[in-house]
């Protein structure tokens, strides 16, 4: 139980173009997810948490017109990263919270080129 | 905000040896730690978690321990495998049961060496 899928695993996109991620939890519903952004061997930094028919809270930092976040659904969370550049290159993970437990997604590998 | 601070940032047991890495954090409210394993290319894999009404945990191979007073907890591996080797990220979550997201430790690198 307690799965997590994201979609796609891999997307490389020219500069200016919006790329959109999709978080699904797989046997459970989720009132809350989270999206994340890793960048090469360093940690997992918070970018915003979503929240199921209500808008996203971003953190400090966090550009919400360029990160567009949509949880329109009790499974599905999708993250829009617009007009992309070279510099949001990285890899973006969701989580869903199942009761107090965070299960991640196996991760999006975004490179702009 | 919570700040998490992780030791050491690579570690390297023999095959067979224990393997101990600890964690720190700065907000007295939080109270739900978890540790991640995450290999190459892959997400985050939870291995085990726990809360501030406890002091340690186990299963099997993998134990943790908390000291709120201290405000550290660690992760101890014993009779580490090959398959172990992977980068071990600890968290916090700085309001009760992981309702916010996590704050992340910056990660230990694991090293099993046959």
């Amino acid at each position: 139980g307690a799965v997590v899928s994201q979609h796609p695993s891999r997307v490389i996109c020219k500069s200016g173009t919006s790329v959109k991620i999709e978080c699904r939890s797989l046997d459970f519903q989720a009132t809350t997810m989270f999206w994340y952004r890793q960048f090469p061997k360093q940690s997992l930094m918070l970018m915003a948490t979503s929240n199921e028919g209500s808008k996203a809270t971003y953190e400090q930092g966090v550009e919400k017109d360029k990160f567009l976040i949509n949880h329109a659904s009790l499974t599905l969370s999708t993250l829009t990263v617009t007009s992309a550049h070279p510099e949001d290159s990285s890899f973006y993970i969701c989580s869903a919270r199942v009761q107090s437990t965070q299960y991640f997604g196996p991760g999006t590998r975004l490179t702009v080129l | 905000g919570e700040n998490v601070e992780q030791h050491p940032s690579t570690l390297s047991v023999q095959e067979g040896d224990s393997a101990v890495i600890k964690c720190t954090y700065s907000d007295s409210a939080s109270n739900y730690f978890p540790w991640y394993k995450q290999e190459l290319g892959k997400g985050p894999q939870l291995i085990i978690d726990i809360r501030s009404n406890v002091g340690e945990k186990k299963d099997q191979r993998i134990a943790v321990t908390l000291n709120k007073t201290a405000k550290h907890f660690s992760l101890h591996i014993t009779e580490t495998q090959p398959e172990d080797s992977a980068v071990y990220f600890c968290a916090a979550s700085s309001k009760g049961g992981g309702a916010d997201g996590l704050t992340f430790g910056k990660g230990t690198h694991l090293i099993i060496q046959p």
